[in-house]
């Protein structure tokens, strides 16, 4: 089975200072990883994801994610924050063959302030 | 393009009755995915279609129905609504390959 930990409920983050959202998975097999971005009362966005090649994978509003297979980890990333990227963070994986199922982990409430 | 549209929006229902959840597509995807999310507990799948007349259940499918008569359409049917149903429901779509899902802005559901 595959499952997704995100170690932290919030982080809070002064704008302009970079910000790390961390993301762990397990998995049987090469993962296909993705973030997504959820704000209040609205569906989740798409971020980024990560299918094979690049570790470094750059996305939507200046994110970025890297893949670490040997810690099994595809933390978020931004150089510097801003209020408005304040949201809850979910990162997902899936696997090849399964219909692109995805398995969220618990999100990551981000907290940007001035 | 709309996306991907659920209705209604907001729902209260009482202990027992039914109700079915609208999700419609205009991308013409062949995957669609129904979800529910709860606080503090990410998304959990409860069925999920690869095309038209298939579906399969997901992670938690008890307590619900789906069907797939359309490419467009991904109706998720409630026939006994129970308390532990209260959640937000979200429906994704998304086209062959290595693409993400796209959502819908989700229907508050609460049963009383």
């Amino acid at each position: 089975a595959q499952s997704v930990a995100q170690p932290e409920d919030q982080v809070n983050v002064a704008e302009g200072n970079p910000l790390t959202v961390k993301c762990t998975y397990s998995v049987s097999g090469n993962p296909y990883l993705f973030w997504y971005v959820q704000y209040p009362n609205r569906g989740l966005q798409f971020l980024l994801k990560y299918i094979t090649g690049d570790n470094l994978v750059k996305g939507s509003y200046g994110f970025e994610a890297e893949f670490n297979k040997s810690q099994t980890s595809f933390h978020l990333k931004k150089p510097s924050a801003l209020v408005s990227d304040s949201a809850l963070y979910f990162c997902a994986v899936s696997l090849t063959g399964t219909a692109s199922k995805l398995t969220f982990g618990t999100g990551t409430r981000l907290q940007v302030t001035l | 393009n709309a996306g991907v549209t659920q209705t209604p929006k907001f729902r209260i229902l009482k202990i027992g009755q039914s109700m079915t959840l609208q999700c419609t597509q205009d991308m013409n995807h062949n995957y669609m995915y129904w979800y529910r999310q709860d606080p503090g507990m990410g998304l959990k799948l409860i069925y999920y279609s690869v095309g038209a007349g298939i579906t399969d259940k997901g992670e938690v499918p008890n307590g619900y129905n789906v069907s797939r008569s359309t490419t467009e359409d991904f109706p998720l049917r409630l026939e006994l609504a129970a308390p532990s149903q209260t959640s937000v429901y979200f429906c994704a779509s998304k086209p062959t390959g290595n693409q993400p899902q796209h959502f819908g802005d989700g229907t508050r559901l609460s049963i009383l």
